[in-house]
């Protein structure tokens, strides 16, 4: 089976712009969660979709936002960028998403913002 | 609330020696719990889970964690270090309630060096 995929893998972005990053979980994987992780902050929890649906959120601003397609395909957008959002964007697939069901992680998106 | 403490951002050993990673939960229910590894530049790779089954849990690579319900621990081991294990390792708890979603608590993190 496939693993997780992030697209794309680098990105230099300068302040006030956005971007889209994308993510394609493992084929039969229903949830898919993004995750930021900085050198200061570590893994920081961004939000979290299943079946198209977002099901929970973290703590991060409006700028931050995210989708799920019918093929369980998910993108996360961050508008207006600013520097402290230069970081490691990273997406996990899982089943069910519940519980005892581990994610499975991209290798994810690093993002500069200059 | 949920809460994951890994104790030591930094842990070094020598080729060969005991590999020991700290890691506390804090869980008002009965959790699952994670550890997993993080080379340069990838993504999270999932050494083991501990799911209520057995308190000694094997995972990949020679890595073993066990589940202390009354220390609220579960730390990571490996009896010989190698140069390859060199990489950062992160701890992580979800609890498992119907229709909550997955939201992992991770910990900070516990970098480990491997002298040759």
């Amino acid at each position: 089976k496939a693993g997780v995929t992030q697209t794309p893998r680098y990105l230099i972005k300068t302040r006030g712009q956005q971007v889209t990053l994308s993510c394609s979980p493992i084929s039969g994987h229903r949830s898919v969660s993004w995750y930021q992780q900085t050198p200061g902050q570590g893994l920081q929890f961004l939000f979290e979709y299943f079946s198209e649906t977002q099901r929970n959120k973290g703590n991060f601003p409006g700028r931050f936002s995210g989708r799920q397609f019918s093929n369980s395909r998910s993108e996360m957008n961050v508008s207006t960028l600013e520097l402290g959002d230069s970081a490691l964007y990273l997406c996990a697939s899982s089943l069910l998403g519940q519980g005892a069901y581990e994610q499975y992680f991209g290798p994810g998106t690093r993002l500069t913002v200059t | 609330a949920q809460s994951v403490t890994q104790l030591g951002s930094h842990v070094s050993v020598s080729e060969g020696a005991l590999v020991l990673l700290r890691c506390n939960y804090s869980s008002s229910v009965p959790p699952y719990l994670f550890w997993y590894v993080q080379y340069p530049n990838q993504g999270l790779q999932l050494l083991l889970k501990y799911t209520s089954a057995a308190t000694l849990v094997k995972g990949i690579n020679g890595f073993e964690a066990e589940f202390k319900k009354s220390e609220t621990s579960f730390h990571l081991t490996k009896p010989s270090a190698h140069m390859s294990d060199a990489a950062e390792y992160f701890c992580a708890v979800s609890v498992g309630f119907v229709n909550t979603g997955n939201q992992f608590y991770f910990g900070t993190g516990t970098s480990l060096t491997v002298i040759p």
